[in-house]
């Protein structure tokens, strides 16, 4: 089975530049998650969909980061404009069902770097 | 108060050894326990779930203390190969929130 993947592995930009992450999910998982990993913390989620619908977007700063999942299965992130702050790993995963005990499965990540 | 705390480490024991992390959680409302494992640069992955009854994998031990809201791993006979951060996980509605992770280096 394949995993989810995620591109491209590293970006480095300036501040204020914009930025877009992409993820393609395990095949046939209906929910999705974006998360932010700030180095020494754990991962938090930024944004979780259910097919193409979002289930909860409450920690995601809409004033620069938006999401999307037009078809349901692959989806993109972007940063627009970066700051400092945002460096950090972005990563995604996947899971069969939306309920907590449902496994998630992760991607490589991409590794932001903002000068 | 972070909703899931953990000791960061790092743990330095030789090979052999047992060693256990706790991990404290607040909202007693949940529902769902886990940890995960994460290697240096690389992503989390599941290593095992937590239940009240206790649960054991090989040579993993995963304890959960509703009343006292913490939950701990017990790893015997490390390996190198163990040397981790391991994440501590509580599930929320539709959700999962880390703990910001325990290191453990595993030294010959």
């Amino acid at each position: 089975e394949a995993g989810v993947a995620q591109s491209p592995r590293y970006k480095i930009i300036e501040k204020r530049q914009s930025v877009a992450f992409w993820c393609n999910p395990i095949s046939g998982h209906a929910t999705l998650y974006w998360y932010q990993q700030i180095l020494g913390q754990g991962p938090k989620l930024l944004i979780q969909f259910q097919n193409n619908g979002v289930v909860d977007d409450s920690q995601l700063p809409k004033d620069r980061f938006s999401a999307e999942r037009l078809k349901g299965v692959d989806s993109t992130l972007k940063i627009q404009p970066a700051k400092l702050e945002d460096s950090a790993v972005y990563l995604c995963a996947s899971s069969s069902g939306t309920g907590s005990y449902q496994p998630q499965h992760f991607g490589d990540g991409t590794r932001l770097s903002i000068l | 108060r972070k909703e899931v705390e953990q000791d960061p480490g790092p743990f330095n024991v030789p090979e052999g050894a047992t060693v256990a992390f706790n991990c404290t959680y607040s909202n007693s409302a949940s529902q769902s326990f886990f940890w995960y494992r994460q290697d240096c640069r690389k992503e989390p992955k599941l290593l095992m779930s937590v239940y009240s009854s206790g649960n054991e994998d090989g040579r993993f031990t995963a304890q959960l203390n509703r009343a006292s809201q913490y939950i701990s791993l017990l790893i015997r006979d490390s390996k190198l190969s163990d040397s981790a951060t391991y994440l501590c996980v509580k599930g929320g509605y539709n959700k999962l929130i880390f703990g910001a992770g325990t290191r453990l280096a595993v030294h010959p």
